[in-house]
């Protein structure tokens, strides 16, 4: 299974800031990433399914893009606000099994006024 | 539109016990996929199904066990529980194309608390 790892674990930022924060997995034998958000009590969000090199895919003020020959991909969040407050999780198909998906731990992001 | 449901929300066994959890699917969707969150870990993959097949299974043990009905329905089954499964268990569904692409929507999952 492909070893997904997502830095940092957590952060603690201003309303205003923006962050970025990453995920990390092998370069070989690439099929896609996915990337969730999570807050607390609900359920786990689909964010974006990213497969080309070079990818950028945009929702609202998240953000994110792909570099699948050095094997990461980095989450922006521009002017974050309260409601952003969540663990976000990154996540990638395991070919053998349907493509269900290996996760990261996930970063843990609180947005304080 | 109904998302995934899956009940019961919470729950409380004891080691020994068996419990059966449950999942409903996005109408149309035809695969599920069974997920246990510990805290500060990301969902680790137990079990996928599709078409009532089992499609892929995770690194669990043999006490976990899970079916898919002809309406897409899942149930997973876990015996002789002991104090380590207590965790969040999440069901995902999906289309069902096999499709790194294919987007899985989770449910708020059930909550298993082994005392």
């Amino acid at each position: 299974i492909l070893n997904v790892e997502q830095s940092p674990q957590s952060l603690h930022v201003q309303e205003g800031d923006s962050t970025n924060f990453t995920c990390s997995f092998p370069s070989s034998n690439f099929y896609a990433l996915h990337w969730y958000r999570w807050e607390t009590a609900k359920s786990p969000e689909a964010l974006f399914v990213m497969t080309l090199n070079g990818d950028e895919k945009k929702k609202g003020r998240i953000s994110a893009t792909l570099n699948t020959k050095e094997g990461y991909s980095y989450l922006y969040i521009k002017g974050s606000q309260p409601e952003d407050s969540a663990t976000y999780l990154c996540a990638a198909p395991i070919p053998n099994s349907g493509y269900a998906l290996n996760f990261g731990k996930g970063t843990s992001l609180l947005v304080t006024p | 539109d109904a998302g995934v449901t899956q009940s019961p929300t919470h729950l409380i066994k004891t080691r020994g016990q068996q419990v059966t959890l449950r999942c409903s699917p996005i109408s149309g969707h035809k695969s599920v996929s069974w997920y246990q969150q510990v805290l500060g870990q990301g969902p680790q993959f137990i079990f996928q199904y599709y078409e009532k097949e089992e499609r892929g299974r995770g690194n669990f043990p043999d006490r976990f066990s899970a079916r898919q009905f002809p309406n897409y329905s899942s149930e997973l089954n876990v015996n002789a529980l002991l104090l380590g499964d207590s965790a969040l268990y999440l069901c995902a569904s999906s289309l069902g194309r096999v499709a790194s692409t294919d987007t899985q929507y989770f449910g708020p999952g059930t909550r298993l608390t082994v005392l």
